[in-house]
């Protein structure tokens, strides 16, 4: 059983097309994020849910664009898709809101935009 | 503002020695969270710990040791009898409390020599 699974795992794409990443956990939890590793291997987060609520947005273009139907999917969209975009996205969840656990990730998607 | 150090960028070692990856943060919060991720080969986050800054006992699981000291704001990870499935990059992160993001280090690449 796959706790936290993302769609696709490979992306390869033109620059100026739009793309989507799905992300499901089957853990439970009510917070899911995104973060971004970019080829330096640094982590950094872009967006974070909660019941599905929007908790955190750091700096991201507005070019991306997450939606949470529910709490168990948080999806990634992004719009005109540029070579810096490329990256290895990875979706994440944990429990509680407040009082930071554990975060549990996906197998990542490695966008490569050219 | 939150910070994480892991000077250590890349280190060597032979099978079966002993190796410490150092961790060095800084927060304003006096109750913040340190935490350790394993990112072998194949891509995955793997959580391997979590501690909150009022418990400064050190943990030891297997061959994984870590040694929370406050006084040097330092969280640092021991593996004992290193073997060739240690080889990884291997991620200090931090989130100060009220706040569910991972702030991430810049991770150690760990490489294990048969």
């Amino acid at each position: 059983d796959t706790a936290v699974s993302q769609t696709p795992k490979y992306l390869v794409t033109q620059m100026g097309n739009d793309k989507s990443i799905k992300c499901e956990q089957n853990l439970g939890h009510d917070t899911m994020y995104w973060y971004k590793q970019d080829s330096k291997k640094f982590l950094k987060i872009m967006f974070s849910y909660n019941n599905k609520e929007l908790i955190i947005n750091e700096t991201v273009p507005n070019r991306f664009s997450p939606k949470s139907p529910d709490k168990a999917h948080l999806n990634l969209h992004i719009n005109s898709l540029e070579l810096g975009d490329s990256a290895v996205y990875f979706c994440a969840s944990s429990n509680g809101q407040g009082i930071p656990y554990e975060q549990y990730f996906g197998p990542g998607t490695r966008l490569t935009v050219t | 503002a939150q910070k994480v150090t892991q000077a250590q960028t890349e280190i060597s070692v032979v099978e079966k020695e002993d190796v410490t990856l150092d961790c060095v943060y800084e927060t304003r919060d006096t109750t913040y969270y340190l935490f350790w991720y394993k990112q072998p080969p194949s891509g995955e986050l793997v959580f391997l710990i979590r501690r909150n800054s009022f418990d400064e006992q050190n943990e030891i699981s297997g061959r994984y040791s870590w040694n929370f000291q406050k006084s040097t704001s330092s969280f640092n990870f021991t593996i004992t009898a290193s073997q060739v499935v240690d080889s990884a990059v291997y991620f200090c992160a931090l989130s100060e409390a009220g706040a569910n993001n991972l702030f991430f280090g810049t991770g150690t690449r760990l490489t294990v020599i048969p």
